[in-house]
């Protein structure tokens, strides 16, 4: 299968400061990436949804403000966690997809803890 | 707002059993089901399924679409402990392009030998 790369895989950083997440597809060109967000022992809750070169549509709850998405190029998105609180501790994971007709491959996630 | 049910949310079985999953979809502009295996990390794709009726198989494991139900059942066959894992269906759609990929809460497998 594909494969999607995302870093870091593990971040701590203290209360308020910012924290970015890279998700690049390797050896594909991804039309659409996903950026999910897991809480222990639950499935993966859709955060927000990016189209290469438009912006991120955002899933009810979100806070566009507060999550950044930005899909710069056809093998690269990043979600960055501005102002981050403790409880934005989770796993972050991301994936991607060439088409609308294809299977979505996932990153390893990103363990976020704010301290 | 789209729905997606998976049950059982867990089961529990012994080596060699058979195994149903059960995947219920309401989503606008239905484009696709995804299956996906997700063991410790970064979900694994199983099967992508887009047209009713029409089984997919991989080994003990296989898969079927019922678009005019809104479902879709994933079935293990002589399960094995490297079975247990959370298995996880996507059905792929949305209000505007039809990219969103939403997953229910899972079902979480364990087989004990």
């Amino acid at each position: 299968g594909a494969v999607v790369s995302q870093h870091p895989s593990r971040v701590i950083c203290k209360s308020g400061t910012s924290v970015k997440i890279e998700c690049r597809s390797l050896d594909f060109q991804a039309t659409t990436m996903f950026w999910y967000r897991q809480f222990p022992k639950k499935s993966l809750m859709l955060m927000a949804t990016s189209n290469e070169g438009s912006k991120a549509t955002y899933e009810q709850g979100v806070e566009k403000d507060k999550f950044l998405i930005n899909h710069a190029s056809l093998t690269l998105s990043t979600l960055t966690v501005t102002s981050a609180h403790p409880e934005d501790s989770s796993f972050y994971i991301c994936s991607a997809r060439r088409t609308l007709n294809t299977e979505a491959f996932f990153g390893q996630g990103t363990r976020l803890t704010v301290v | 707002e789209d729905k997606v049910v998976q049950s059982p949310l867990s089961l529990v079985v012994h080596e060699g059993d058979t195994v149903t999953l059960n995947c219920s979809y309401e989503v606008t502009n239905f484009r696709s089901l995804l299956w996906y295996k997700q063991e410790k990390k970064a979900p694994t794709f199983l099967f992508m399924l887009t047209s009713s009726g029409i089984e997919k198989k991989s080994g003990r494991l296989s898969s079927i679409l019922d678009k005019k139900e809104l479902f879709s059942i994933l079935n293990i066959t002589a399960t094995q402990t490297g079975d247990s894992a959370i298995y996880l269906c996507a059905p792929s759609g949305g209000e505007t392009s039809g990219s969103r990929l939403t997953f229910g809460e899972g079902t979480q497998l364990t087989v004990n030998p």
